[in-house]
C-alpha cells in the first residue's frame, strides 16, 4: 500500500530556532500534500494544502511566513517552523494525495511529528 | 460549507460488546465520507469510506458504517470490540469534485476507551 513517512518523528528545538519537517510519498507521486496540526486531545486543524511546483495555500489564522511550506517534486513538501516558540509545540501531521486519472484520489497520512519548543 | 459533528467526545465500553460512534454531517451537496482511526502519537489509519452504491460499508478490523443521507449521519459500528480498539476515532468529509483538492474536513473526534 501506499506509504507517506516524515522526519523527523520527534524533534526538540530552543526558542527562536528554526525546525524543517519532510513528508515523502514513498511509493507513489502526490499531486497535493496537506499539512495538520494537532493539539493533544484534540482533532486535527488543517494548516494547508501544497501543490507540487506552485505556491502552498494557506487557512484563515495560518501566518504564512512562520510556517514555510515547499513542495518541491511530486513526493516531498517540506514544513519549516520559523522562529519557534513554545506555543508552537504540537503534533504535525503530513498526508499526501495520490496521483490517478479518476476523480477520487486516496489521501495518506504520515505518522507525524512531535515538535517540543523549550 | 462542510462541516461534521461527532456526538460523543468519549465512549467506554466493556471488550466483546457492541459499540456505536455517531457522526453528522452537514452539507449542501454530496460528499464523501470517511472514519479514521488515530493510535497514540501516530498518524491516522483508513478504516473505510464511503463514496458511493451501498450505503452500508465495511472496513477493517471488523468496523462497519451506513450511510443515511436523509439524517445526514454516517455512524461507525463493530459488534464486538477487543482492547486494541481502544484509541481516538475521527469521522471526515470531503467534496467529491474531481476540481476539488481532497480537503478533509473532520470532526471532534470520539474517544473510543475499551475496559476488560
Amino acid at each position: 500500500g501506499a506509504v507517506v513517512s516524515q522526519h523527523p518523528s520527534r524533534v526538540i528545538c530552543k526558542s527562536g530556532t528554526s525546525v524543517k519537517i519532510e513528508c515523502r510519498s514513498l511509493d507513489f507521486q502526490a499531486t497535493t500534500m496537506f499539512w495538520y496540526r494537532q493539539f493533544p486531545k484534540q482533532s486535527l486543524m488543517l494548516m494547508a494544502t501544497s501543490n507540487e511546483g506552485s505556491k502552498a495555500t494557506y487557512e484563515q489564522g495560518v501566518e504564512k511566513d512562520k510556517f514555510l511550506i515547499n513542495h518541491a517534486s511530486l513526493t516531498l513538501s517540506t514544513l519549516t517552523v520559523t522562529s519557534a516558540h513554545p506555543e508552537d509545540s504540537s503534533f504535525y501531521i503530513c498526508s499526501a494525495n495520490e496521483r490517478r486519472a479518476s476523480s477520487y484520489n486516496e489521501q495518506f497520512f504520515g505518522p507525524g511529528t512531535r515538535l517540543t519548543v523549550l | 460549507a462542510q462541516s461534521v459533528t461527532q456526538l460523543d467526545s468519549q465512549v467506554p465500553v466493556f471488550e466483546e460488546a457492541p459499540v456505536e460512534l455517531r457522526c453528522n454531517y452537514s452539507s449542501s451537496v454530496s460528499v464523501y465520507l470517511f472514519w479514521y482511526v488515530q493510535y497514540p502519537n501516530q498518524g491516522l489509519q483508513l478504516l473505510l469510506k464511503y463514496l458511493s452504491g451501498s450505503t452500508l460499508v465495511k472496513g477493517i478490523n471488523g468496523f462497519e458504517a451506513e450511510f443515511n443521507k436523509s439524517q445526514t449521519s454516517f455512524h461507525l459500528r463493530k459488534p464486538s470490540v477487543h482492547i486494541s480498539d481502544t484509541a481516538e476515532y475521527f469521522c471526515a468529509v470531503r467534496l467529491p469534485s474531481s476540481s476539488n483538492t481532497g480537503k478533509l474536513i473532520f470532526g471532534q473526534g470520539t474517544t473510543l476507551q475499551v475496559k476488560p
